[in-house]
């Protein structure tokens, strides 16, 4: 059963911690994406990866790293240096070729909450 | 610098009429077009995508609009069914990144 999955669901921080977010997908697509969503706003593009290895930053990558070791996984890791921190996190990825090469798949999210 | 605009941040509509979701876009260089949808605490589902070659593109109950002139798409649901209800966003596509801009996304409610 294909999909994107992503935990935890809910994760709760402290002021001050970095905090890694998980994102692995079985879909063999090549381009992975992470996107934060706040309320009332669209989804914004904080780092994409089009092949292991590289990534490039979004619209807001400030305060935020990630890694592209495989090609199943994307972590994105929420730094102390992120201003406002708490927001819903969504992981997505997509084919670099094919008939909906920008069609992207989403996972499920993840609710941090930073206090 | 909203380059991809969904000006109605809500609309409620009666079981089995016609929603119309609108979307307004800046950048010239958008080629393709989604429409996705999302319930509250899940991420989006790909709905129903548009190339800017076409200015119609219809999957069942759904059926987008492009108008590149007026730089304007919209998304026709009919009939709407309570199960419609959830937040739509639109979002473009440029160049060979792939990356998508979104809209702030419309709330529907269809009501039965």
């Amino acid at each position: 059963d294909g999909g994107i999955t992503q935990s935890p669901k809910y994760l709760f921080r402290k002021e001050g911690q970095n905090v890694t977010l998980s994102c692995e997908q079985n879909l063999n697509h090549d381009a992975m994406y992470w996107y934060r969503q706040d309320p009332g706003q669209g989804l914004r593009l904080i780092y994409y990866s089009q092949i292991v290895n590289d990534f490039q930053k979004g619209d807001i990558a400030e305060g935020y790293s990630v890694s592209r070791e495989k090609k199943e996984s994307f972590p994105l890791t929420v730094t102390s240096a992120q201003k406002n921190p708490t927001a819903f996190y969504l992981c997505a990825s997509s084919m670099s070729i094919g008939v909906r090469p920008y069609e992207q798949y989403f996972g499920p999210g993840t609710r941090l909450t930073v206090t | 610098d909203q380059q991809v605009k969904q000006n109605s941040p809500s609309l409620s509509v009666q079981e089995g009429r016609i929603s119309i979701l609108n979307c307004d876009y800046t950048n010239s260089m958008f080629d393709y077009f989604l429409w996705y949808k999302k319930y509250p605490a899940e991420g989006p589902t790909f709905l129903i995508s548009i190339s800017s070659i076409k200015d119609k593109n219809e999957d069942g109950r759904f059926t987008v609009f492009l108008n590149k002139s007026a730089k304007h798409l919209s998304l026709h649901i009919v009939p709407s069914q309570p199960g419609d209800s959830a937040v739509y966003f639109c979002a473009a596509s440029s160049g060979s990144a792939r990356q998508l801009t979104f809209g702030s996304g419309t709330q529907l409610t269809v009501l039965p």
